[in-house]
């Protein structure tokens, strides 16, 4: 098992510019949850889906984001325009649950972006 | 005010030498509550995950002990290693909000 796949690692761009972030949940699970953390908030959830629904975007900071899966196997997280604030490492994470039942949520290695 | 509180902040060890992590809580009720183990660069990564009624779990090394009347859980590391080294974050799944609430994690640091 590949375990959550994202991509890409690292994304360093300009103020304004549009970033996508992509992720592969694990084959299976129907909940897929992004998350941003920084040194100052920790981990945030921004939203999350099941079954391809997005259930809760209460946590997604502006219109400047937004977040789609158009299928099990795939989600993506966009932000435009970027700004130096939304600097962060963003993780994706996918469970067999959204966590009532205690499955646990297997996080990707994050993409850590850089707003200049 | 943080509904799940972490301490120490951070802490350095010596390899060989156990420690005790600790989390309060003020959130309830909840149905289950998790560490996770997050290295440097990497995502989070689930060590225990204990129903509120269950008291302890192990996983290896590592045994974390659920107090529901103080609110209190604590993650302990027997013969700490230096892979060891890494941020632990305790969790709460809450059923009212169907969330998870993330503490602020403490950083150990595990010295030769």
């Amino acid at each position: 098992d590949a375990g959550v796949i994202q991509s890409p690692r690292h994304e360093v761009t300009e103020m304004g510019q549009e970033v996508t972030l992509r992720c592969k949940p694990i084959s299976g699970h129907d909940y897929l949850f992004w998350y941003r953390q920084t040194m100052m908030r920790g981990l945030e959830l921004l939203i999350y889906f099941n079954n391809n629904v997005p259930i809760d975007d209460s946590g997604m900071p502006e219109d400047r984001f937004s977040a789609k899966m158009p299928n099990a196997s795939f989600s993506t997280l966009k932000i435009q325009p970027s700004e130096p604030r939304d600097s962060a490492v963003y993780f994706c994470a996918s469970s067999l649950s959204a966590g009532r039942t205690g499955s646990p949520l297997h996080f990707g290695n994050g993409t850590r972006l850089t707003v200049t | 005010k943080n509904q799940v509180e972490q301490s120490p902040q951070s802490l350095i060890i010596l390899e060989g030498k156990n420690c005790t992590l600790q989390c309060n809580y003020t959130v309830s009720p909840f149905s289950n509550l998790r560490w996770y183990k997050q290295d440097t660069g990497r995502g989070p990564v689930s060590l225990t995950i204990m129903t509120f009624s269950e008291n302890t779990k192990s996983n290896g090394r590592y045994t974390a002990t659920l107090d529901a009347d103080t609110k209190q859980s604590s993650l302990h590391i027997t013969a700490s290693q230096l892979s060891d080294s890494a941020s632990y974050i305790c969790v709460l799944w809450m059923d009212s909000s169907y969330k998870l609430i993330f503490g602020s994690g403490t950083r150990l640091l595990v010295r030769p």
